[in-house]
């Protein structure tokens, strides 16, 4: 099965701040790396699909970026709202899906 | 407007079974693949189950594999997970997503879950 390091668990950061969470696959994923958004007692939301691609309505404060077992998730300028935790997940041929441990963000 | 709206969760003992249902609307259910994914209390995302458009292929994650078994009624527009021998690592927040999969000649070249439910509450417990 394929293994995802997502890092940090948890982050501090100030609003207008750059913010950068990435995630390793233990093999080769391609660009199947897919990045959420949950806030508390809510349901995940999709940000960021197939690594780079921003999802239609979403801010372009966040992107993201890499290929193979690399991958980096960005917001440029760290705003109120963004508080939440961060996931990757990553898809395999055998029709397996792993989401990485999660990244809780916080407002230092 | 897609809506997923969970129900069928609940308390139930140790050894015991549940089936949670997955009411799908605002889209042609019949043409995506649908997921349940779990997240204990106050722990992260762990995917369970998926299933293809039309039910005949299944997948599940090594944790459920032979206890929970995944289907869909492509005429009621509902996913359904079945849940048997339930154990108390099982307590978690169930939910339904959709994959949409990105296609070019027949070859998946990416695919996401873009839409989620509100979750359903799996307590097993004594």
């Amino acid at each position: 099965d394929i293994q995802m390091t997502q890092s940090p668990s948890s982050l501090s950061a100030s609003v207008g701040d750059r913010v950068t969470i990435t995630c390793q696959a233990s093999q080769d994923i391609s660009n199947y790396l897919n990045w959420y958004q949950q806030k508390p007692g809510k349901a995940p939301k999709l940000l960021i699909y197939d690594a780079s691609n921003l999802e239609t309505g979403v801010p372009s404060r966040f992107s993201g970026s890499g290929s193979g077992t690399d991958f980096t998730f960005t917001i440029s300028s760290l705003q109120p709202e963004d508080i939440a935790t961060y996931y990757c997940q990553q898809y395999d041929n055998l029709h397996m899906y792993t989401f990485g441990q999660g990244t809780k963000l916080e407002i230092k | 407007e897609v809506q997923l709206v969970e129900s069928g969760g609940g308390l139930v003992q140790p050894g015991g079974s549940l089936r949670l249902s997955c009411a799908a609307s605002g889209f042609t259910f019949s043409s995506y693949w649908m997921h349940w994914v779990r997240q204990a209390p106050g722990k992260g995302l762990v995917w369970v189950s998926r299933i293809n458009s039309d039910g005949s292929s299944t997948s599940y994650a090594d944790s459920v594999k032979g206890r929970f078994t995944i289907s869909r009624d492509n005429a009621k527009n509902t996913l359904y997970l079945q849940m048997n021998s339930l154990r108390a690592e099982d307590t978690a927040v169930y939910y339904c997503a959709r994959e949409t999969r990105i296609t070019i000649f027949g070859v998946v070249i990416g695919n996401y879950f873009d839409y989620w439910g509100q979750g359903t509450l799996v307590t097993v417990s004594s």
